[in-house]
């Protein structure tokens, strides 16, 4: 079946300093993949919308500056975050598909914590 | 705007219960529903996928059911185990939305020994 790798499983910085998250589709091609935020005994909070070769789409309240998602190729995509502050620790998780009709494979998520 | 909600939020049984899990969505335009299960800290793995024109999908102990004319589906576990508990997460993708994915709140599910 389709795996989606994420990497790091866990990251601790300091605040000022910025972190890449990776997401890579290990057996298909994924046009799309998806960034989401999970906060403590919450659902996922759809952060933004990465597109190969094209900018990524962010939701509404979602600073671009501070989120800079990168989809480079069909396979990798990458999430940095900026000038990391505390408020930005979070569980980090991204998703792919190779057609919505096939649903949705997701990365075992990064723990950032901001110190 | 597409909701999802999912009752109960938690539920604890004992093992070899069998439990029915439920997702109500609202807007019935949808391209499929998809189960999903996500443990303590982990990211989240793909349980069910229902199409839109699909009415039930089975896999081992799980059966996902799907009513898109009342919007609901149903996950239902036989003979619960331990190593079951997790949160359970339905979601949807509407017509209307593209390929975005709208989440339930997720049931928090215990099974003791």
């Amino acid at each position: 079946g389709a795996v989606v790798s994420q990497h790091p499983s866990r990251v601790i910085c300091k605040s000022g300093t910025s972190v890449k998250i990776e997401c890579r589709s290990l057996d298909f091609q994924a046009t799309t993949m998806f960034w989401y935020r999970q906060f403590p005994k919450q659902s996922l909070m759809l952060m933004a919308t990465s597109n190969e070769g094209s900018k990524a789409t962010y939701e509404q309240g979602v600073e671009k500056d501070k989120f800079l998602i990168n989809h480079a190729s069909l396979t990798l995509s990458t999430l940095t975050v900026t000038s990391a502050h505390p408020e930005d620790s979070s569980f980090y998780i991204c998703s792919a598909s190779f057609g919505r009709l096939y649903g949705y494979t997701f990365g075992s998520g990064t723990r950032l914590t901001v110190v | 705007k597409q909701e999802v909600t999912q009752i109960p939020a938690a539920l604890s049984v004992p093992e070899g219960e069998n439990l029915v899990l439920n997702c109500s969505f609202t807007d019935s335009a949808i391209y499929n529903l998809q189960w999903f299960r996500q443990d303590p800290g982990k990211g989240l793995t793909s349980l069910l996928l229902i199409q839109s024109s699909q009415r039930e999908q089975t896999s081992g102990r799980l059966n996902a059911s799907l009513d898109k004319s009342s919007g609901r589906s149903t996950l239902y576990i036989a003979a619960s185990q331990p190593g079951d508990s997790a949160t359970y997460l339905c979601a949807v993708i509407k017509r209307a939305s593209g390929s975005r994915l709208t989440f339930g709140e997720g049931t928090q599910l215990t099974v003791n020994p």
